[in-house]
């Protein structure tokens, strides 16, 4: 089962909208990821956002975490067709490094 | 950036036959990754490696085994494929600092017929 999963499998805006990708995850954690992945491309990492932090932002991205929920989420303003990807988010249960991610959410940013 | 390299990147190959799918780096980091994407099912782990001949088994081991007999080098070795192998490959390896930022490569598209 996954204990990582963002709650949309795909969304649509147009490009200079804001749009918020959302991630719930099932255990305590210490930190969480977000990754973009393009097509064609391997996954690469947007945001890490740690258990003591509530916000993070990188740029024109923008991640929260909210632990009594067991859920964060991703946000991107003023959009871009090259924002188009899917968006991951991953963590880390067993301390292990094995980095558990969920499915995705599948962003299309249309001119 | 760190550089991991996967090859091939696109192989074919029928039920019943061995497949190897080879990863390199050039940061001889000590731990490197195998992971598996299919449609709607996000990256699934198959092994992690932690140095030469310390791996580790992931979420989905089943049906696949590693090699890793030098750091830069790790392979994913499919005995008999079997067609529900069909998928994406990525290698990866964690950021040198922190351990906490994944590198992937390209990734491997392997059809099993």
């Amino acid at each position: 089962s996954q204990l990582a999963e963002e709650n949309s499998w795909a969304l649509s805006v147009h490009e200079g909208e804001s749009v918020t990708v959302n991630c719930s995850y099932k255990t305590s954690i210490t930190a969480l990821q977000w990754y973009r992945q393009k097509s064609g491309k391997g996954p690469a990492q947007l945001i890490l956002i740690r258990s003591n932090e509530r916000e993070k932002r990188n740029g024109r991205l923008r991640a929260t975490l909210d632990t009594s929920s067991q859920s964060s989420s991703l946000s991107i303003t003023a959009t871009r067709c090259e924002d188009t990807a899917v968006y991951f988010c991953a963590t880390d249960y067993t301390g292990n490094y094995k980095y558990v991610f969920g499915a995705g959410t599948r962003l299309k940013v249309i001119a | 950036d760190m550089k991991v390299t996967q090859m091939p990147r696109y192989l074919i190959k029928r039920m019943g036959e061995n497949v190897l799918l080879e990863c390199g780096q050039d940061m001889s980091h000590e731990t490197m990754y195998w992971y598996r994407q299919d449609p709607g099912l996000g990256l699934q782990l198959i092994y992690i490696s932690y140095d030469v001949d310390s791996n580790s088994e992931g979420d989905i081991p089943k049906g696949y085994r590693v090699s890793r007999k030098k750091r830069e080098h790790f392979s994913l070795i499919l005995d008999s494929a079997k067609t529900n192998q069909t998928s994406v490959y990525f290698c990866a390896i964690p950021d040198s600092f922190s351990n906490e930022r994944l590198f992937f490569g390209h990734g491997t598209k392997l059809s099993v017929l």
